[in-house]
């Protein structure tokens, strides 16, 4: 199974609001609402901050949100902080009972 | 404190074998599923396998299937990943990782995370 696709990499100044998209199909992001996204800073495991397409684990902040339409979920994250600047994978349940990551976005905070 | 640490990395010949544990603490270790993710070096996240909080039910990708056995030891709180005729395009950095949902027969999302083991397959 190929990744979901998603952008290489995003920017945004401190305060904007950028949103990452991520692309499967009916066998996966479409068919399933288990889609969620990972935050991983250099060097670090990655973190979990949107489960379920749009619920967010306690202690992420809200200015996390995501959403789904379609086979396309999306990632948006409000109010850019210089720590936001990471790598974003998203992930998806399959209908092959496996899972499924993105090719994940480098975010850059100018 | 919920806590995942992976041991068993190393440098292994192709063709070679190797056995990552995962240990874990902080919570009921049976009740809940949990998967192997691997990060080849400056590459993506890639899911590799994942368990049931019983061991009675076991998922592959299909880049490892039948070279790879997940298990556990809900005795000892931990996982396991035996990695069997390894090849370069195995080598990366392997976590262990937490499923979400108490219960859950898979994991659909990882909540808890290791810091990772590193598995080179060079020659």
């Amino acid at each position: 199974q190929s990744a979901l696709t998603q952008p290489a990499s995003v920017s945004g100044s401190p305060g904007q609001s950028i949103t990452i998209s991520c692309t499967g199909t009916s066998s996966d992001v479409g068919g399933y609402n288990y889609v969620s996204w990972y935050q991983q800073h250099p060097g670090k495991a990655p973190k979990l901050m949107i489960y379920e397409v749009s619920n967010r684990p306690s202690g992420v902040s809200n200015r996390f949100s995501g959403s789904k339409s379609g086979n396309t979920a999306s990632l948006t994250i409000s109010g850019l902080q210089a720590e936001d600047e990471a790598d974003y994978y998203c992930s998806s349940y399959t209908s092959s009972s496996t899972l499924l990551f993105g090719g994940g976005t480098k975010l850059t905070v100018l | 404190e919920v806590q995942l640490l992976e041991s068993g990395g190393g440098l292994v010949q192709p063709g070679g074998s190797l056995r990552l544990s995962c240990a874990a603490s902080g919570f009921t270790f049976s009740s809940y599923a949990m998967s192997w993710v691997r990060q080849a070096p400056g590459k993506g996240l890639e899911w590799v396998s994942a368990i049931s909080g019983s061991g009675g039910s076991t998922y592959y990708a299909d880049s490892v299937k039948g070279r790879f056995t997940i298990s556990r030891d809900n005795s000892k709180n931990t996982l396991y990943l035996q990695m069997n005729s390894l090849r370069a395009e195995d080598t990366a950095v392997y976590y262990c990782a937490k499923g979400y949902y108490y219960g859950s027969g898979t994991c659909y999302y990882m909540d808890v995370w290791g810091k990772g083991t590193t598995v080179t397959v060079s020659s």
